[in-house]
């Protein structure tokens, strides 16, 4: 079974682009949740979603957005670049909500904001 | 709102020795979960162990194994028979647990240990 991949694996980007991150979560899974990783502040939690809804968001500006489609699949969004947003981006899928549901991370996509 | 604090940046041990990784976290939750997770260099993070709030056993995988101590609020991961394998950064993460429609899959993380096995 293949493992949760994200799309794509390495970005590099300008102050006040914006940018489109994917996640293909593991056959089956319909839960995907964000993380920011970075030196300073660690991980962090971005959204969730399940079934196509956002359950959950964590404490980022409204630059930072994201959605899931039916397939599972979920993008996440981050508009008007920041030096700050450089990060590594990873997600995890899970087949449901709750601990029963292992999460099962990807891994990750790094961006670079110049 | 919840917090994990792992004090131990980094830290070292020789090939088939043991070692323990330190884990604090604050909540007023009852229910919980707590975990340790294992990221490589390079290479994607995967679950390592986890344990039950409500369950006063401590759980364990292997060589792994935690000192679970509800009342202070440790949770701390022992790593037996150390192996070249096991170097990697090494997060504790929390989950609260919610009933039904609260359901959710947010992980709180430390810092992270980063932890290097010596030959």
């Amino acid at each position: 079974k293949a493992g949760v991949t994200q799309t794509p694996r390495y970005l590099i980007k300008t102050r006040g682009q914006q940018v489109t991150l994917s996640c293909s979560p593991i056959s089956g899974h319909r839960s995907v949740s964000w993380y920011q990783q970075t030196p300073g502040q660690g991980l962090q939690f971005l959204f969730e979603y399940f079934s196509e809804t956002q359950r959950n968001k964590g404490n980022f500006p409204g630059r930072f957005s994201g959605r899931q489609f039916s397939n599972s699949r979920s993008e996440m969004n981050v508009s008007t670049l920041e030096l700050g947003d450089s990060a590594l981006y990873l997600c995890a899928s899970s087949l449901g909500l709750g601990v029963r549901s292992e999460q099962f991370f990807g891994p990750g996509t790094r961006l670079t904001v110049l | 709102a919840q917090t994990v604090t792992q004090s131990q940046p980094e830290m070292s041990v020789q090939e088939a020795e043991t070692v323990t990784l330190s884990c604090t976290y604050d909540t007023s939750e009852n229910n919980y979960y707590l975990f340790w997770y294992k990221q490589p260099p390079s290479r994607q993070m995967i679950l390592v162990i986890r344990q039950e709030a409500y369950k006063q056993q401590n759980a364990t995988e292997n060589r792994f194994s935690v000192n679970f101590q509800k009342a202070a609020k440790s949770f701390s991961l022992k790593i037996s028979d150390s192996q070249l394998g096991d170097t990697a950064m090494y997060f504790c993460a929390f989950m609260k647990h919610e009933n039904y429609g609260g359901a959710t899959n947010k992980l709180i993380f430390g810092t992270g240990t980063l932890l290097a096995v010596q030959p």
